[in-house]
This record gives C-alpha cells, structure tokens and sequence, in this order.
C-alpha cells in the first residue's frame, strides 16, 4: 500500500519569507513523487516532481523540493513567499510500475502567504 | 496550453437517479482517471483506463460505477443510482502514454456532484 502524510493542515508565512510544507510518503520501492496546487473552485494544478537524479527538483512559479530517501520526505519549499501562492497544496505518491498507476494523495496542508 | 476540460461544473441530482460526468482529456494522452473529493477531505482515486479498458480502480469505484470512451475525445464516469455519500468533486485527469508513470496527471477543473 502506498500513503502520504502532511502533517500540518495550514501553514501560515508573511511574503517574502522562505516557506515550508511537509510531506512524508510510504511506498514499496522507488517513489515518484509530485506536488500540485490547488486554487478555490479550480482542479489540482501539477507543480513538479521527483523521479529520480538530483534530490533537489524545482519546478513552477519558483517552488522546488527536497528528496530525502533516508527519511522518506519530499518537503515543498519556496526561498520568498508571495501573497499568490496561497492555495492547497497536494503531496502525491505513485508506484514506479505501471504506467496508468494511480497517485496517492495526502490530506493537503493549506498555505497562507500574509503581507 | 492544452486541458483537460470537465462538463457541467456543478450537476445536481435526486437519490437514485443516474448522472453521466463527462471528460474531454488532452488530445495526445492516452491513460484516463477518475478522482473525487468529498468536501474537506483528500483526493481519492476512483479508477484508471487505458486501450478501452480499466487498468485499476478502487474500493470505491463499485458496480453501480463505470467509465467509457464513447468516441475518440469523451472519457465518462457514470453513476446508475446516486446515493447521498457520492456528492463530492469529481476529477477528471489525463496523462501523456510515452515516458511511463514518470509524467505527471493532468486535472480538470472538475465537476461538483450534489445529491439531494
């Protein structure tokens, strides 16, 4: 089975501040593992992901994470928040077989970005 | 850039009845998905499809669910007798066929499912 677990339901930054959101997984073998975005009334929007290589990805509007095999995370992070990138970001796992395997999602943590 | 385009936005049903949601994916993807979101909760799978037919579905996705690609752009996800636990947000979502399950899904907007 696989699972992903975020720890915190909201985060709150001031903008221009570095953020953080946690993301911890559980799967069987390697992970791919990927970060979306959610804004109000609108679907899951794709930020980056990790599939192998460097364990730092980045990806859109500035945002890039962090692979830890050792302490299987994939936190999300941002060096200068903006009051735009409040939202509902996803955490995501899926199995590295089969190509229309499903993404495990985590609960969400919402992010608040104050000026 | 292309999407993945859900219809209607918001359908509205009585217990019992049917209700066809309806998908147009990206015009290059091949793997289909289902998703739902019952309100304040996680993203759940429902099902994947591939070459007409299903590649995985879930716990949820029982026999009063089903999906089809009635033409070459449609993939729906039909429910026979709606109960009240199948409100929720409904995601369509589509991924590219070449570089396997390292290429990300792509989401629709979604369509909000409310059972009366």
């Amino acid at each position: 089975a696989q699972s992903v677990a975020q720890p915190e339901d909201q985060v709150n930054v001031a903008e221009g501040n570095p953020l953080t959101v946690k993301c911890t997984y559980s799967v069987s073998g390697n992970p791919y593992l990927f970060w979306y975005v959610q804004y109000p009334n609108r679907g899951l929007q794709f930020l980056l992901k990790y599939i192998t290589g460097d364990n730092l990805v980045k990806g859109s509007y500035g945002f890039e994470a962090e692979f830890n095999k050792s302490q299987t995370s994939f936190h999300l992070k941002k060096p200068s928040a903006l009051v735009s990138d409040s939202a509902l970001y996803f955490c995501a796992v899926r199995r590295n077989t089969g190509t229309a395997s499903k993404l495990t999602f985590g609960t969400g943590t919402r992010l608040q970005v104050t000026l | 850039e292309p999407e993945v385009t859900q219809t209607p936005s918001h359908q509205v049903t009585q217990m019992g009845q049917e209700v066809i949601l309806r998908c147009v994916p990206i015009s290059n993807h091949l793997y289909f998905y289902w998703y739902r979101q019952i309100l304040g909760q996680k993203v759940e799978f429902l099902v994947s499809f591939y070459n007409n037919e299903i590649s995985e579905k879930s716990e949820i996705f029982d026999d009063q669910f089903s999906v089809e690609r009635p033409d070459g752009s449609n993939f729906t996800l039909k429910i026979r007798s709606t109960k009240l636990e199948d409100s929720a947000m409904y995601f369509c979502a589509s991924s590219k066929v070449t570089g396997g399950p390292n290429q990300p899904q792509h989401f629709g907007d979604g369509t909000r499912l409310s059972i009366l």
